[in-house]
């Protein structure tokens, strides 16, 4: 079976400083991958999507970067963290655009 | 306008009582739709999916679509305390999914 694996669950980062969050994907190839983003109390902000090994398309622009390096990893970057980049990080795939997606568990990301 | 809406909460019910829980969206081309469900603290799971219009039953779960007015529904029979949660209402609009904010559910026993 499929499994999506999202780490670390919980990161404490002060303003200015990089980070880094991975997500992989067992069970599946060539998924389709999403990064989003929630605020607290808020609804899901897709922030990028990826079809393939570096594709990466960018739905918000901001201080965030993505990038594919292998079929089932995505990685979620920034050079310099804002207070404004808080919140719940979500990783999720799929098979194919019409199909439902799965999350991980998230990231909670708060900057002091 | 917003691409997916759904109806402001927080609903509350009490227990053994139907919840109803409606969204709309904006792409008449959207195809796909899906309910999540999201405890606090957790991400979201996928509870219903539904493609074609007409009436979707998954146990205490009915999923209803009406493509022409753009509605999506989510009945919850039998409404126990555990089904207190965020109810979010997702569209394929291709290549990606829209979300709405989500509904708040309360189940009080």
């Amino acid at each position: 079976s499929q499994t999506i694996h999202q780490w670390p669950a919980t990161l404490v980062q002060p303003v200015g400083s990089p980070l880094s969050l991975e997500c992989t994907v067992e069970g599946t190839s060539n998924p389709n991958l999403y990064w989003y983003r929630q605020a607290a109390g808020r609804g899901l902000q897709l922030l990028f999507y990826s079809v393939g090994i570096g594709q990466i398309s960018s739905e918000v622009p901001q201080n965030l970067s993505a990038s594919r390096p292998q079929d089932r990893q995505f990685i979620l970057s920034s050079k310099k963290l804002l207070l404004s980049d808080s919140g719940f990080y979500l990783c999720a795939w799929n098979t194919r655009e019409n199909q439902p997606q799965h999350f991980g568990d998230g990231t909670r990301l708060s900057i002091l | 306008q917003k691409e997916v809406e759904q109806n402001s909460g927080p609903l509350s019910v009490p227990e053994g009582a139907i919840a109803s829980l409606n969204c709309t969206y904006s792409d008449r081309g959207s195809q796909s739709f899906f309910w999540y469900r999201q405890y606090s603290g957790k991400s979201p799971e996928l509870i219903m999916s539904i493609y074609s219009n007409g009436d979707k039953e998954d146990g205490r779960f009915t999923a209803q679509l009406n493509k022409a007015s753009q509605y999506v529904s989510l009945l919850i029979r039998d409404s126990q305390p555990s089904d207190s949660a965020t109810y979010l209402c997702a569209v394929n609009v291709n290549p990606d999914m829209r979300f709405g904010a989500g509904t708040r559910l309360t189940v009080k026993p």
